[in-house]
Formats: structure tokens, C-alpha cells, sequence
């Protein structure tokens, strides 16, 4: 079945830690998002990416850093210079920026 | 800014009843509207595209666009318990970025 994986489920990150959570897609789609939802809040973007080796920052770039060097993968680190990094982490597809998202299970991450 | 406004409820509706999920945004030019379902801790899954003016009906939802007065709504008939969920707002305006409402938490009683 085509679908977006999410990798971790849940991710526990140490004060000064980066760590990568992972994004793959089987649905030939073009482009690709990671989102950030925070409790009661709606999904803030970080950033997209249109095509291989192409990537933009979204709204709250900051602290964060992704590639694209395969069309079907599209990972974020979440560095330590990002300092409120606990959330939940939504990577997304879609066949181009008209329509609509297909999203993977979320990667859950705390600070510990 | 571009801007997309939900009530953030909750919504409480009983059993069987229709369920009325309102949504508004900014940009004139939007081109793309969708409604999203999400499950506490779960991530979001489509339930409805709409993509001009008028009524389109997928089974007991139906999503409705007046882009006139620049606002998009969901209707659930005969809302079941499994409903109860938070229902995202999202536009495209025809850039790069769908711009996500903060989402309307349904609660339908049984």
C-alpha cells in the first residue's frame, strides 16, 4: 500500500542533542512538508521541498535542517540550537503544492 | 498574513444529530479547500476537497464554499461517537504553502 512513513514514533532528545527523525514516501509524489503541532495548536510549517535536491524554509525554520536527495525521502534534524523542541512532528506529500496532503503517523518528540 | 479561523469549540452535538463546522479565511485568491480529520494523537487524515463554489457531498459529509464571503464549512449528518475528533481547516492559495486552521474539537455524544 503506498503511504508516508514516519520514523521514530517517539524520540527522546538530551539538552545539546541533534537528532533526525525520518520521512519516506511510496507515493511518487513531488513534494514534501514537516510540520510542527504543539498541544491545542495547528500545524506550523518548517519546511518544504518541491523536488530532489531542492528544499525552502517554511515559518519556523529555525533550529531545524532537512536534505532531499531522493524523491522518495525527506528527513529533519532537529538540532540543539533549537530550543523548544518538544512537539509533535508531521511529515506530509503531496503531488504538487495544489492539492491535498497525505500525512505520515507523526513523530513524537520530548526533551528529557 | 494569510489566515485561515476555526472556532476551537468544543462542538458537542448528540447521536444522530448534524454536525456544523465553520471556517474563514483571509486571502481572496484562495484556490484550494480542504477538511481534515484528526484523532487525539494521531495525525491528520483528508475527509473532504472542495475546490469551487457550492455543495459537494461525500457520504454523510458534506463541505460547502462561498468564496464570495470567503468562508468554507463541513456538515456531518447522523454524527456517530467515532466523529468526535478535531476537524482542521486548510487553503491553498495557489503558492507553495496550504495555511492549516487551529482546528474545531467535535465531541458528539452518544
Amino acid at each position: 500500500d503506498g503511504g508516508i512513513t514516519q520514523s521514530p514514533k517517539y524520540l527522546f532528545r538530551k539538552e545539546g542533542q541533534n537528532v533526525t527523525l525520518s520521512c519516506e514516501q511510496n507515493l511518487n509524489h513531488d513534494a514534501m512538508y514537516w510540520y510542527r503541532q504543539d498541544p491545542g495548536q495547528g500545524l506550523r510549517l518548517i519546511y518544504y521541498s518541491q523536488i530532489v535536491n531542492d528544499f525552502q524554509k517554511g515559518d519556523i525554520a529555525e533550529g531545524y535542517s532537512v536534505s532531499r536527495e531522493k524523491k522518495e525521502s525527506f528527513p529533519l534534524t532537529v538540532t540543539s540550537a533549537q530550543k523548544n523542541p518538544t512537539a509533535f512532528y508531521l511529515c506530509a506529500s503531496s503531488s504538487d503544492f495544489f492539492q491535498s496532503y497525505t500525512f505520515g503517523s507523526g513523530t513524537r518528540l520530548t526533551v528529557v | 498574513q494569510k489566515e485561515v479561523e476555526q472556532n476551537s469549540g468544543p462542538l458537542s452535538v448528540p447521536e444522530g444529530a448534524i454536525a456544523s463546522l465553520n471556517c474563514t479565511y483571509s486571502d481572496r485568491g484562495s484556490q484550494s479547500f480542504f477538511w481534515y480529520r484528526q484523532y487525539s494523537g494521531k495525525s491528520p487524515e483528508l475527509i473532504m476537497s472542495i475546490y469551487s463554489n457550492g455543495d459537494k457531498e461525500d457520504g454523510r459529509f458534506t463541505a460547502q464554499l462561498n468564496k464570495a464571503s470567503q468562508y468554507v464549512s463541513l456538515l456531518i449528518r447522523d454524527s456517530q461517537p467515532s466523529d468526535s475528533a478535531t476537524y482542521l481547516c486548510a487553503v491553498n492559495s495557489g503558492g507553495f504553502k496550504t495555511i492549516f486552521g487551529a482546528g474545531t474539537r467535535l465531541f458528539v455524544k452518544a
